[in-house]
């Protein structure tokens, strides 16, 4: 069963600080990573995605990869209570199925 | 332009009884996928469809459940035989295989399904 692993949180961090979420998958054939918002009662949005190894940035996001580990995280810097949310991440393996993670619901308290 | 659309936005109905969703997607986009959402759970991936390729339809949890793409277009997800553990929400997705953001999936609002 290919699976994708989150922290179901909740994870709390107070206005300004770095929030952290993370994700694991064990499909080695997994080629691209996405993290997705989804708001209480409303459908998943995109945020990022990535394929290669390292780092990617946008805006106050960065997702980072690594595919020896397995692993999947993505930082929000200065959190705003606007981004309290549930965090999906999911992994795309060959023929572009889609598998998510349970999802992390993280809080910004003001 | 107009987004993913799924209908009914609610659908309740009892034990025993046969279901139709529909989603209508993003016009252009190659690829199709439907998922269900339990209560506070992630997306369960129940089938897609590629162009005109066969159906990945590996995360069907029975052979109650099937799906159709018709044209190339507009789906339909069929639970027969509806059973109590079937409620949730039906989330339809399309996609362009290699947008700007990569396999980027665009959800409609759902079809919150409820069995009595």
């Amino acid at each position: 069963q290919k699976e994708v692993e989150q922290n179901s949180g909740p994870l709390s961090v107070p206005e300004g600080a770095i929030a952290s979420l993370n994700c694991t998958y064990s499909d080695r054939g997994s080629q691209s990573f996405f993290w997705y918002r989804q708001y209480s009662g409303k459908s998943p949005e995109l945020i990022m995605f990535i394929y290669s190894n390292g780092d990617k940035e946008d805006g106050r996001f960065t997702a980072q990869l690594n595919k020896a580990s397995q692993y999947v995280s993505l930082l929000i810097r200065d959190s705003q209570p606007s981004d309290s949310a549930t965090y999906l991440c999911a992994a795309t393996t060959g023929g572009f199925k889609t598998i998510f993670g349970a999802g992390t619901r993280l809080f910004v308290k003001a | 332009g107009a987004g993913v659309s799924q209908s009914p936005s609610n659908k309740v109905t009892e034990k025993g009884k046969d279901v139709e969703l529909r989603c209508d997607p993003i016009s252009g986009h190659t690829a199709l996928y439907w998922y269900r959402q339990s209560l506070g759970q992630g997306l369960e991936f129940l089938i897609y469809f590629q162009g005109n390729s066969a159906p990945d339809k590996s995360g069907l949890p029975s052979d109650r459940f099937s799906a159709e793409r018709t044209g190339g277009s507009v789906s339909t997800l069929t639970i027969q035989r509806t059973q109590q553990e079937d409620s949730a929400v039906y989330l339809c997705a399309s996609s362009l295989i290699w947008g700007p953001r990569g396999n980027e999936q665009f959800f409609g609002p759902g079809t919150r399904l409820t069995v009595l």
